[in-house]
């Protein structure tokens, strides 16, 4: 049984590239959270997708970050011109719809030089 | 006021300790609360998760909610070095979808 799986694992990206972090849900999952992680804040919602459909996304920054999750393939969180404050860890995490437990995949740690 | 707060610590013990990490919310809309571990650079893991007041145990785990005083416990008995990570509480927020607000973590080392 896979668990929530996220690639790549660790990303280095120069300022003002473009950054795809990916997130394929655990089967039988069809609603995907992100959040992001810096030391000594913890963990933020970002944003909460269902397949084809943006539900909140009050906790993604308005600018350069947006996210989807397609009818077929992996949940994509896009941040474009990558600043030095973007470099964090990011985790994806999956549920059904008839629960509230959350299961994370390993994360996606972004370093932007 | 943040949403859930949480003694980040480091809590250090020695092995076979009992161990107490606390937390305190805010809204009193939350109705679920679940503890999360997380070793270092490695993806938070769901430890437990309990709905009402009262106790709910599972092997040396036990999580405990106090709605009326809004508090949440997690206790660790017969601590072991393998325990060693950040321990995280979490509620999720019927305003954002369910979306978990965590508090910031409990670090914890148990030493053998």
């Amino acid at each position: 049984n896979a668990g929530v799986m996220q690639n790549p694992r660790h990303l280095v990206r120069r300022r003002g590239q473009e950054a795809r972090l990916r997130c394929s849900p655990m089967k039988g999952h069809s609603h995907v959270y992100w959040y992001r992680q810096l030391p000594e804040e913890g963990l933020k919602f970002m944003v909460y997708l269902q397949k084809e459909n943006i539900i909140d996304e009050s906790g993604m920054p308005k600018e350069r970050f947006s996210a989807e999750f397609p009818k077929e393939g992996p949940s994509i969180l896009r941040i474009q011109q990558v600043v030095r404050g973007d470099s964090a860890a990011y985790f994806c995490a999956t549920k059904t719809g008839g629960t509230y437990e959350q299961y994370f995949g390993p994360g996606t740690r972004l370093t932007v030089t | 006021q943040k949403e859930v707060e949480q003694d980040p610590g480091p809590l250090s013990v020695p092995e076979g300790a009992i161990v107490s990490l606390n937390c305190t919310y805010s809204n009193s809309a939350f109705q679920y609360f679940m503890w999360y571990r997380q070793y270092s650079r490695k993806g938070p893991e769901l430890l437990m998760y309990t709905y009402s007041s009262g106790n709910k145990e599972d092997g040396r785990f036990t999580a405990q909610v106090d709605k009326s005083s809004k508090y949440i416990s997690l206790f660790i008995r017969d601590s072991q070095p393998s325990d060693s990570a950040t321990y995280l509480c979490a509620t999720p927020d019927p305003n954002s979808g369910y979306a978990l607000n965590f508090g910031k973590g409990t670090s914890l080392l148990v030493t053998p």
